[in-house]
């Protein structure tokens, strides 16, 4: 079993339409858990940090389901520049050392 | 604000051969993790560096190495380069300590490495 899984999609969605996205991984001594956005040939740039409580960034909401050991992206309102991958990241140590495991990532196409 | 830098852009190397990436952080930071990233696949992480030393590594053979330097920047060492090393190498940089640290990571724009 993969240490964080997705589904590769793609999600095919138009403009205006709300989607969302799961990840769920292995470890439950991971601590710490990140959503990372990547264009085609370009690096991961970091969307939010996942925070127990549930956070929200403007049209973005990540939460944390602990007990189920999975993380979900809510995109409200999709644009098409919305479209690219997206990568669940979870951080299994529990010391100031990172180890980052990423899922291979869900595509998002959003359409006009 | 500097962001993360990397170098080269792009690099072909022959089977055997061996090869050194750098990476210079984003300025503030003091952390620096690489990573492998195949075509199709999620980055997979290969060591992280702190205080000159490494403090993590991943499943990667001997063949990859790394330093860092007093000023923070980083290089990623390959030796005998095989066909199934090419992938896009990607450099990220951290604040483990002081004010502002943060888990969170920033990646620079990558190395593509083209094995042949």
């Amino acid at each position: 079993r993969k240490e964080v899984e997705q589904d590769p999609g793609p999600f095919n969605v138009p403009e205006g339409a709300t989607v969302a996205f799961n990840c769920t991984y292995s470890n439950s001594a991971s601590q710490s858990f990140f959503w990372y956005r990547q264009d085609c040939r370009k690096e991961p740039k970091l969307l939010m940090s996942v925070y127990s409580s549930g956070n929200e960034d403007g049209r973005f909401t990540a939460q944390l389901n602990r007990a189920s050991q999975y993380i979900s992206l809510l995109i409200r309102d999709s644009k098409l520049s919305d479209s690219a991958t997206y990568l669940c990241v979870v951080n299994s140590m529990n010391t100031g050392f990172q180890k980052l495991v990423f899922g291979t990532g869900t595509r998002l196409l959003v359409s006009p | 604000d500097a962001g993360v830098t990397q170098s080269p852009t792009h690099l072909i190397k022959t089977r055997g051969q061996q090869v050194t990436l750098r990476c210079s952080p984003k300025s503030g930071h003091d952390t620096v993790s690489w990573y492998q990233q195949a075509l199709g696949q999620g980055p997979q992480f290969i060591f992280q560096y702190y205080e000159e030393e490494e403090r993590q590594r991943g499943n990667f053979p001997d063949r990859f190495s790394g330093h860092q330097f007093p000023n923070y920047s980083s290089e990623l060492n390959v030796n005998a380069l095989l066909l199934g090393d090419s992938a896009l190498y990607l450099c990220a940089s951290s604040l483990l300590r002081g004010t502002g640290a943060s888990l969170e990571q920033y990646f620079g724009p990558g190395t593509r490495l083209t094995v042949t």
